[in-house]
């Protein structure tokens, strides 16, 4: 069984649109995350959401939102998209969070705007 | 600066032989650190967490020097199948920012037959 699923695994669309992808872990963990990976491959955290607290790292643009039904997904919605947001998204998640936890990642959405 | 820094490489090693990575960082109240692996097109996987006594799991020894913010890996005897991006990997409590993992930029490791 997968322990961290995304979808799409790819997304190709135009710029402006609005998109979403979608991220659910069976892990039991109480923490998820979403990451960026560049085309340069440089891997840089988004968001970590748990039930108490969503935290953004301040140089995400606010077309960027997560949405979080319920402890198990944590889907990232994108407005307006850009050229600049084509990249590789990885969703994540741990047991409780850091300093120590293990995240284990999901395999990924390539995100192509056109 | 970079928050954790790495040689990009590629590194092309025969098979067989040891091969050894560093990577320094800058925030000096990070307290958990790890090697990631990476392959082509694929997630990130943990390889392994890094201590402070240093710490070994087969082939694979990392080492940690708090003191001068500086981790290394240490491959034994490297396989065709070690050929991966190496990600080192230290938290990130960076005070206003995102609680995840900061990444390096990863170091390419070829192994060649």
């Amino acid at each position: 069984d997968t322990a961290v699923s995304q979808t799409p695994k790819y997304l190709v669309t135009q710029m402006g649109n609005d998109k979403s992808i979608k991220c659910e872990q069976n892990l039991g963990h109480d923490t998820m995350y979403w990451y960026k990976q560049d085309s340069k491959k440089f891997l840089k955290i988004m968001f970590s959401y748990n039930n108490k607290e969503l935290i953004i790292n301040e140089t995400v643009p606010n077309r960027f939102s997560p949405k979080s039904p319920d402890k198990a997904h944590l889907n990232l919605h994108i407005n307006s998209l850009e050229l600049g947001d084509s990249a590789v998204y990885f969703c994540a998640s741990s047991q409780a969070g850091p300093p120590g936890d293990t995240q284990y990642f999901g395999p990924g959405t390539r995100l192509t705007v056109l | 600066r970079k928050e954790v820094e790495q040689d990009p490489g590629p590194f092309n090693v025969p098979e067989g032989a040891t091969v050894a990575f560093n990577c320094t960082y800058s925030n000096s109240a990070s307290q958990s650190f790890f090697w990631y692996r990476q392959d082509c097109r694929k997630e990130p996987k943990l390889l392994m967490s890094v201590y402070s006594s240093g710490n070994e799991d087969g082939r694979f020894t990392a080492q940690l020097n708090r003191a001068s913010q500086y981790i290394s890996l240490l491959i034994r005897d490297s396989k065709l199948s070690d050929s991966a991006t190496y990600l080192c990997v230290v938290n990130s409590y960076s005070g206003g920012g995102a609680d995840g993992l900061t990444f390096g930029k990863g170091t390419h490791l070829i192994i060649q037959p």
